[in-house]
């Protein structure tokens, strides 16, 4: 089974940071990743899928990228509506396997 | 717009078997292309996929599960179901069901299975 890793695991950032979050695979993956943001109560949300798609409606501060086992999401300009935790999943094995999850909070 | 919808008991005895099922409109799970899934969230804690049917029946579960899951689809009814046998309060969470393609473009609300005597 192919195993995702996320760092960090918590983020303090304050609004206008720039933030990038990794996501390693234990496996080469191509670009089959997507990346999803989780507010408390809330169904996950898709921002970004095969690596570097953006999903229609999300902002264009949201960018992904890499390839094969790291990948990268960052958000260019941190808003207040963006402080979440966010995962990443990859869909390249039968078995779509989640990161661990990295939780972006106010400095 | 394709919608998911949840139902199923909210609470369940331990060494029971777990039973939901995702009602998906705006769509249909016949047209393929698509692989219907199951997703959990434990309390305050991270996403776990537990599996998935394609709309031929073909299954593939978590392989930490496995041995307890069932996914089943109802193309006629436009539904498909999952049952998690032996549960115990380790699996109390939050279900999800969700259409997969590139990603997991739609998601159900979520339904909170608690296991509990």
């Amino acid at each position: 089974d192919i195993q995702v890793t996320q760092s960090p695991s918590f983020l303090s950032a304050s609004v206008g940071d720039r933030v990038t979050i990794t996501c390693r695979a234990s496996q080469d993956i191509s670009t089959y990743l997507a990346w999803y943001q989780q507010n408390p109560g809330k169904v996950p949300k898709l921002l970004i899928y095969d690596a570097s798609t953006l999903q229609s409606g999300v902002p264009s501060r949201f960018s992904g990228s890499g390839s094969g086992t790291e990948f990268t999401l960052t958000i260019s300009s941190l808003q207040p509506e963006d402080f979440a935790t966010y995962y990443c999943q990859q869909l390249d094995s039968y078995s779509f396997t989640f990161g661990p999850g990295t939780k972006v909070d106010f400095k | 717009q394709v919608q998911l919808q949840e139902s199923g008991p909210g609470l369940v005895k331990p060494s029971q078997t777990l039973s939901l099922t995702c009602t998906v409109s705006g769509g249909s799970i016949s047209s393929g292309g698509y692989y219907w899934s199951w997703i959990r969230q434990h309390p305050g804690k991270g996403l776990e996929w537990i599996g998935y049917i394609y709309y031929s029946g073909s299954t593939y579960y978590n392989p930490s599960l496995k041995s307890r899951v069932t996914i089943s689809v109802d193309t006629s009814k436009n539904q498909f179901s999952l049952k998690l046998s032996s549960v115990t309060a380790a699996d109390t969470a939050v279900y999800y069901c969700a259409r997969v393609r590139a990603a997991i473009d739609y998601w159900g609300q979520g339904t909170l299975v608690t296991v509990s005597s």
